[in-house]
């Protein structure tokens, strides 16, 4: 079956540094997404990888290791406004996106 | 219109009724996708379209139908709506010309069936 884990809840203080990790198993592989949802909210589109390594892109960071079956989103300098669900997605060799149930990020002053 | 719409916002609806959940996008994009989210629960695809004229099923389309007569619009129906079926509704497109591509949401359809 397709799997994709990523913890459900994660606490973190404003201008700290988070990593919320996503494993994942599906049949296929052609990429994995991060995406960001606050709360009543469409989710939005946040990084794409699909070879190995760390995509930057301002305070937002993404990594993959494919031969794991992993990747992390690393948030930098947090701010308020960074308190939302953050969703991992994986691409299956039919190109349908395979979800995770998302985590939920608070920040604390 | 910018992106995507979604018609209507929220909606309570009694069991056994007919309900057309509207999406209409104006980026071109040849792909088109229906998920329900519910709490705990990621995102699951209920029927996809890849260009105009094709629909395909996702991993729960039981009780939905769809149709993609033009590009713009990809309307999902409940034909007789049961309490089960009660969620946030998400409608979403993508260029999609090689398969891959970040996918654009629209704001959701609250579902609630009585």
């Amino acid at each position: 079956g397709q799997n994709i884990d990523q913890p459900t809840e994660m606490t973190a203080t404003e201008g700290a540094i988070v990593q919320i990790n996503c494993t994942y198993q599906t049949s296929g592989f052609n990429g994995l997404f991060w995406y960001q949802q606050h709360a009543g909210e469409a989710p939005t589109f946040l990084s794409y990888n699909v070879l190995d390594g760390l995509e930057e892109k301002g305070r937002f960071s993404s990594f993959l290791s494919r031969s794991k079956g992993y990747s992390y989103l690393l948030l930098k300098e947090l701010q308020m406004k960074d308190s939302a669900s953050y969703l991992c997605a994986v691409m299956d060799s039919n190109y349908q996106l395979i979800w995770g149930a998302g985590t939920k990020l608070i920040i604390k002053p | 219109i910018a992106g995507i719409t979604q018609a209507p916002t929220s909606q309570i609806l009694a069991a056994g009724r007919r309900m057309t959940l509207r999406c209409t996008q104006d980026m071109r994009h040849n792909a088109m996708y229906w998920y329900r989210q519910d709490l705990g629960l990621g995102l699951r695809l209920i029927h996809y379209s890849n260009t105009a004229g094709t629909t395909g099923k996702g991993e729960v389309p039981d009780g939905y139908s769809v149709s993609r007569a033009n590009t713009d619009d990809f309307p999902l129906t409940l034909a007789s709506a049961v309490p089960s079926q009660t969620s946030v509704y998400f409608c979403a497109s993508s260029d999609g010309t090689s398969g891959i591509g970040e996918q654009f949401f629209g704001p959701g359809t609250r579902l609630t069936v009585l």
